[in-house]
């Protein structure tokens, strides 16, 4: 149980265009979602909180015009990159917690992306 | 800032040694904590939970959890070159039991020669 799969896996995008990731909570749904940025050798620095039917939470210094996230629905979540640069080209994960009352997450797969 | 800290390593044990990985957190009202394992290229994968001092034992890995000293442990028996990854301690900012935002450590390399 607690499966979170993303999409794309991977993408390749020119810069100043814009690329929609999904995080789909598989067999559990999900209030909120968490969005992580990964640089190579770095840690996770989480990017915001995606809340189910409301707006998103960002972390300080994450400019939330330019990372859009949307929570439709209790299994979906998406991070739109807008006007990609090439330097957001990175690794994005997205987690969830299972259970309301539990504090542990599980993350997806995660996409990598680049931007030339 | 509610902090983790993990010593980065690199951590090299050999086959079938114990390797022992540690990790302080700042904020001592935290009661959850984790130990994640990241592959080169994956996304983290959650190994281990702990809630209340002590040890936590499951399989091959032990959690170690004091929270007078705000010290978390994660001990892999019988390491095996399949452990080579890098650790990720996190700990929840939610305050209880319940979720929250998670704050990670820098992450512990872990190398298990043959």
């Amino acid at each position: 149980g607690a499966v979170v799969s993303q999409h794309p896996s991977w993408v390749i995008c020119k810069s100043g265009t814009s690329v929609k990731i999904e995080c789909r909570s598989l067999d559990f749904q999900a209030t909120t979602m968490f969005w992580y940025r990964q640089f190579p050798k770095q840690s996770l620095m989480l990017m915001a909180t995606s809340n189910e039917g409301s707006k998103a939470t960002y972390e300080q210094g994450v400019e939330k015009d330019k990372f859009l996230i949307n929570h439709a629905s209790l299994t979906l979540s998406t991070l739109t990159v807008t006007s990609a640069h090439p330097e957001d080209s990175s690794f994005y994960i997205c987690s969830a917690p299972a259970r309301r009352d539990r504090a542990e997450q599980y993350f997806g797969p995660g996409t990598r992306l680049t931007v030339t | 800032q509610k902090e983790v800290e993990q010593n980065s390593g690199p951590l090299s044990v050999p086959e079938g040694a114990i390797a022992s990985l540690n990790c302080t957190y700042s904020d001592r009202g935290s009661q959850s904590f984790f130990w994640y394992r990241q592959y080169s290229g994956k996304s983290p994968e959650l190994i281990m939970s702990i809630y209340s001092n002590g040890d936590k034992e499951d399989g091959r890995f032990t959690a170690q959890l004091n929270k007078a000293s705000q010290y978390v442990s994660l001990l892999i028996r019988d390491s095996q070159p399949s452990d080579s990854a890098t650790y990720l301690c996190a700990v929840n900012d939610g305050g209880g039991t319940s979720y929250g935002k998670l704050t990670f450590g820098q992450g512990t390399i872990l190398t298990v020669h043959p």
